[in-house]
């Protein structure tokens, strides 16, 4: 299940479910999204990224889906693997700015149980 | 190659030290960015360089000094750190122009004494 509190929300799942992580933007001027991954000890990873001009985008495992009414974002990620536990991370970008300044959203920890 | 390196991976230094981060690219991008990281806490941007310029500066504290000698390479002066700079510091880059930060190298994780 999810958690959230004082610290980073949580979600854990078992080897093979499929992953669903929420994320709540501030910026209704934002116009691109993106979503990374962060594993222990390393810088984050980019995963997918979507455009304000569109409601859904698939990757491989990945799918974000952007909804602009309510600022919201989620990333969903099928049969999720062991490989797959990490900090994710939503980011925001007003791409009027050009050096791409992201705002990041808070992170969740996933943890997948083999 | 399609990476950010960074030097080194760790560093341990006392309030009176002056070291160096290195980070480096040869992806042709004309963007590059100093993050800071800390523990549980998503990546805030410190420095944007654009061509070798120094274009963004988030209001960070003077006892850091970036330097861009390249195109290829981005450096982080350290100087009179206090220990609440203690932090991963990441580098970035990505093509100007577009929007988002692709690449991130693995950061150099600095503990402050």
């Amino acid at each position: 299940g999810e958690s959230v509190g004082l610290h980073l929300p949580t979600l854990s799942v078992q080897e093979g479910d499929n992953s669903i992580i929420n994320c709540a933007y501030s910026n209704s001027a934002s116009d691109y999204f993106i979503w990374y991954k962060q594993e222990s000890g390393k810088g984050p990873q980019f995963i997918i990224d979507i455009r304000s001009n569109m409601d859904k985008r698939q990757g491989q495992r990945v799918t974000v889906l952007l909804n602009k009414t309510v600022k919201h974002l989620s990333l969903q990620i099928a049969a999720t693997q062991p490989g797959d536990s990490a900090v994710y991370f939503c980011a925001e970008i007003f791409s009027g700015t050009s050096y791409g300044k992201l705002t990041f959203g808070q992170g969740t920890i996933l943890t997948v149980h083999p | 190659d399609t990476e950010v390196t960074q030097t080194p991976k760790h560093l341990v230094m006392g309030m009176t030290n002056k070291k160096s981060l290195k980070c480096e690219q040869h992806m042709g991008h004309r963007a590059m960015y100093w993050y800071k990281q800390k523990a549980k806490k998503p990546p805030e941007l410190m420095f944007v360089y654009s061509y070798e310029k120094l274009s963004i500066n988030e209001s960070v504290p003077s006892r850091f000094s970036p330097e861009c000698p390249n195109s290829s390479l981005l450096n982080l002066h350290l100087h009179a750190l206090q220990p609440e700079d203690s932090a991963l510091y990441l580098c970035a880059s990505s093509q100007w122009g577009l929007a988002g930060v692709r690449f991130f190298g693995p950061g150099t994780r600095l503990t402050v004494l």
